[in-house]
């Protein structure tokens, strides 16, 4: 069955450093999001992309916050400089059309910043 | 906030026992789902029911949904070891299809 795969699984980073986080979506999928889980609390919605645009972010998705789609594969997260509260599970997920389709998640990357 | 809420927060059982969790959330939706996470994993899509929905049956997972009520709920019939995880119910909204709301989780443990 396809998978949502994310890269790396695990990644360090010092404060004030950007990092990237990678997505592979399901490859006909259409809409793409990112999730963040901080330690012992919910999943929280960060952005959903359509049609290479924003189509929501919710209020965590600040300027600090970017997403791409360089090609017709990967699905990007990038936080410019790094903050300490940065330190998450960050979940990549795809679907196939609008509503009423199961997104279906990658095992994440966990970000830690030191 | 649409955010769904999962009752018990916990569920300790025995194998072979039925778990029954709740999740309760705000407004209209189009569809309601339940994930299941093992620790340090990612999130493994169970069901999606749709508002017009009133129940939907996977292998051993039963879930229904009373969108009067706004609640919905699971059940894991004849439980597992291998079920141990934690549960989440997620939302959009009747307005928004793209953004989705989940809810704190109910963490259940089945005991061999």
């Amino acid at each position: 069955e396809p998978e949502v795969t994310q890269t790396p699984s695990h990644q360090v980073t010092q404060m004030g450093q950007e990092v990237i986080l990678r997505c592979v979506p399901i490859s006909n999928h259409l809409y793409f999001y990112w999730y963040r889980q901080i330690l012992g609390q919910k999943v929280e919605f960060l952005v959903s992309f359509y049609n290479n645009e924003i189509s929501e972010k919710s209020e965590i998705f600040d300027d600090q916050f970017s997403v791409e789609r360089p090609d017709g594969s990967n699905f990007t997260l990038k936080i410019r400089s790094t903050k300490l509260e940065d330190s998450a599970m960050y979940f990549c997920a795809s679907r196939e059309t609008a509503a009423n389709q199961p997104q279906h998640f990658g095992d994440g990357t966990r970000l830690s910043i030191l | 906030s649409q955010q769904g809420e999962e009752d018990p927060q916990a569920l300790s059982i025995q194998e072979g026992e039925n778990a029954t969790m709740n999740c309760s959330y705000k407004t209209s939706i189009n569809n309601l789902q339940w994930y299941r996470q093992n620790s340090g994993r990612g999130l493994v899509h169970l069901i999606l029911i749709r508002s017009n929905e009133r129940e939907k049956h996977s292998g051993r997972l039963r879930v229904t949904l009373d969108t009067s009520k706004k609640s919905s709920s699971l059940l894991i019939t004849a439980s597992r070891a291998a079920d141990t995880a934690s549960y989440f119910c997620a939302t959009d909204k009747a307005d928004n299809f793209n953004k989705f709301y989940f809810g704190s989780g109910t963490k259940l443990n089945v005991k061999p």
